[in-house]
């Protein structure tokens, strides 16, 4: 089983409808958890962290659900430009510090007119 | 804001050819990083450093290996390149967990290498 898995996409929406992403993470000692996001041959920047009680940022709300190691991130409205791969990243636990992350293959997410 | 920096965009080698890949990154970070992308496969972490001369492996540290000698700059180098090292390589920095940013790591623009 994979780390972090995550639906590949891709995605197809309508510019101003609601998509979802899932991802689900196997080490139950993560402690960190974000979303990036990842244009094409681009690097990845942060879109957002995850908190556990669940966090918005705009358009954009995560959820995390510790319990069924499961994260989730919720884009309203959605633009031309949200048009990209998500990641889901997860830390590692306590091992090395906390410092190292596992990123999840990314789903693709490409918003239509 | 974050910058950090890699050498090169694009580079073309030969197989057996040694490779020096540079990363620079302005903020004073501990911690440096060095990842492969391929299709399918995501990121993959070659090698790790939390502070300066000091380095661990990562997931798939073979073929490779890593120089800090500053604290800014993290060096990956393919000692003979072989043609499945064909890649995009992505190195980041971040600062430890606990702080406002820690954990969160930042990305350069990635080389993509070819190795023929």
């Amino acid at each position: 089983r994979k780390e972090v898995e995550q639906d590949p996409g891709p995605f197809n929406v309508p510019e101003g409808a609601t998509v979802a992403f899932n991802c689900t993470y196997s080490n139950s000692a993560s402690q960190s958890f974000f979303w990036y996001r990842q244009d094409c041959r681009k690097e990845p920047k942060l879109l957002m962290s995850v908190y556990s009680s669940g966090n918005e940022d705009g358009r954009f709300t995560a959820q995390l659900n510790r319990a069924s190691q499961y994260i989730s991130l919720l884009i309203r409205d959605s633009k031309l430009s949200d048009s990209a791969t998500y990641l889901c990243v997860v830390n590692r636990g306590l091992t090395g510090g906390g410092n190292k992350l596992t990123f999840g293959t990314g789903t693709q997410l490409k918003v239509e007119l | 804001d974050v910058k950090v920096t890699q050498s090169s965009r694009y580079l073309v080698k030969r197989t057996g050819e040694k490779v020096f890949l540079e990363c620079v990154q302005d903020m004073d970070h501990e911690n440096m990083f060095w990842y492969r992308q391929d299709p399918g496969l995501g990121l993959r972490l070659i090698y790790f450093s939390y502070d300066v001369k000091m380095k661990e492996k990562g997931d798939i540290p073979e073929g490779y290996s890593v120089s800090r000698e500053k604290k800014e700059r993290f060096s990956l180098i393919l000692e003979s390149a072989s043609t499945n090292q064909t890649s995009m390589y992505l190195c980041a920095s971040s600062s430890p967990p606990g702080g406002g940013s820690g954990n969160i790591q930042y990305f350069g623009a990635g080389t993509r290498l070819s190795v023929l």
